[in-house]
């Protein structure tokens, strides 16, 4: 398996919803990743797992909680949004060591209302 | 973070050769230079890194010049399907995660 899965694909949540976003991957990659992009932006770095131990928090405001249960799942919970946080949620991993490609996902279309 | 300088667009004609630059003057001993790629509606995609000397794989060569202040990727003949914006990126070789901040890319068209 060398693929990073995202799941859901779209998702519509009001601003007083809480809501999650999953990342799965089973390429024994310890690192992880969660990365924001806007419409016609290159991608922006939220969040860092190296080891399941968040590592960089991107200054990330508080209503984006990750959480890393194991190895091979990285969530992303979501409280109390705005409508400017609408964009694409992408997930990405790696070995943690040495310099190897990232995979990433094909990401979550987020759309809050 | 050391940062990168490409084209904001470039086009080439089908089943020719494209050379897309990348400029890092600030890189420096240990930065690794990543290329990826995002076709529409995707997530990014792994081309190619290299250190100091130039590599080749499957989808591409990564051209390093000696100084390593700037970069050349190398797409030997293009096709409609690598239509996408291409991100030049440096990161940390060191053990731990190694973070890729992204610029703002070249987006390549290719013409039929």
């Amino acid at each position: 398996d060398t693929e990073v899965t995202q799941t859901p694909k779209h998702l519509v949540m009001g601003m007083t919803n809480k809501k999650s976003l999953k990342c799965e991957q089973h390429m024994g990659h310890r690192a992880m990743y969660w990365y924001k992009q806007k419409a016609k932006k290159p991608p922006e770095l939220m969040f860092v797992y190296s080891y399941e131990k968040l590592s960089i928090n991107e200054s990330v405001p508080s209503r984006f909680s990750p959480e890393c249960p194991n190895s091979s799942l990285l969530n992303l919970h979501l409280h109390a949004l705005q409508p400017e946080d609408s964009a694409l949620y992408l997930c990405a991993s790696s070995p943690p060591t040495g310099t190897y490609g990232y995979t990433f996902g094909s990401g979550t279309r987020l759309t809050v209302v | 973070d050391a940062k990168t300088t490409q084209p904001n667009s470039m086009e080439s004609n089908e089943e020719e050769p494209v050379h897309l630059p990348c400029n890092h003057s600030t890189i420096s001993g240990t930065d690794y230079i990543h290329w990826y790629r995002q076709l529409p509606s995707q997530g990014p995609e792994y081309v190619i890194h290299g250190l100091t000397s130039n590599v080749n794989n499957r989808m591409a060569s990564l051209a390093i010049a000696e100084d390593r202040k700037s970069s050349t990727l190398i797409l030997h003949r293009a096709t409609l399907r690598d239509a996408a914006v291409y991100y030049c990126i440096l990161s940390l070789g060191q053990t731990g995660a190694n973070n890729l901040f992204f610029g703002t890319g070249t987006r390549l068209t290719v013409i039929p």
